[in-house]
């Protein structure tokens, strides 16, 4: 079963509006990361965020994590219509030696 | 490089059959993903390879599945026999070796899109 969770499960936005993903997992981890998959296609890698660290920027993508409540955003700024895609958050548990994904955000950006 | 290749892209197959799919990994990669994406389920883990051996396969759903990976080029899964609940679209991905947390970026390939009917 996937521990991962994103919220919200779907979400639609006009052209120019940021998005705002949120992704909450249960057990310790040593990075989050997100990926993104559009339809049809495999998931491609964003970016990663180490258990050390609160908050990455790449571009228009900005990651936080916060390990004491166990979640992680992602905000996507000045969303563009090729934004649309599923968005998922991944984790390592470092217990267990597994990678397990979320169950995933849908974003459409309107145009 | 042309990243990770997977074959064939789509399989129609009938309740009973067995069904190959194929893996071929980024070159240079250790560890190799075998996912299932449903509707239903999401992306599910079946099993995952490191420098060619079985590290993880409690995701394999049952007997019905297998995975080898002969070569650090190429692996399969297999299904026999298939069912039409295995209808889903099953993705190969490849990571290259380091510490957990320092090079845990996985790249994946197009994906099987497999009907069972």
């Amino acid at each position: 079963s996937q521990q991962g969770e994103e919220d919200p499960q779907a979400l639609s936005i006009q052209e120019g509006e940021n998005a705002t993903m949120n992704c909450s997992y249960k057990t310790s981890i040593n990075n989050l990361q997100w990926y993104r998959q559009n339809s049809g296609r495999g998931l491609v890698h964003l970016i990663l965020i180490r258990s050390n660290e609160r908050e990455k920027h790449s571009g228009r993508l900005r990651v936080t994590l916060d390990t004491s409540k166990k979640s992680s955003s992602l905000l996507i700024t000045a969303s563009r219509a090729a934004d649309t895609a599923s968005y998922f958050c991944a984790t390592f548990d470092s217990g267990t030696y597994k990678y397990i994904f979320g169950t995933g955000t849908r974003l459409k950006v309107l145009a | 490089d042309a990243g990770v290749i997977q074959s064939p892209r789509h399989e129609v197959t009938e309740m009973g059959q067995e069904v190959t799919l194929r893996c071929k990994p980024i070159s240079g990669h250790n560890s190799l993903f075998w996912y299932r994406q449903t509707m239903m389920r999401g992306l599910e883990l079946l099993i995952y390879f490191n420098n060619n051996v079985p590290i993880d396969d409690s995701g394999m759903p049952e007997d019905r599945f297998s995975a080898k990976m002969p070569n650090a080029s190429f692996s399969t899964l297999k299904i026999q026999p298939s069912e039409p609940r295995d209808s889903a679209v099953y993705f190969c991905a490849s990571k290259s070796a380091g510490l957990a947390g320092r090079t845990d970026t996985q790249y994946f390939g197009p994906g099987t899109r497999l009907t069972v009917l």
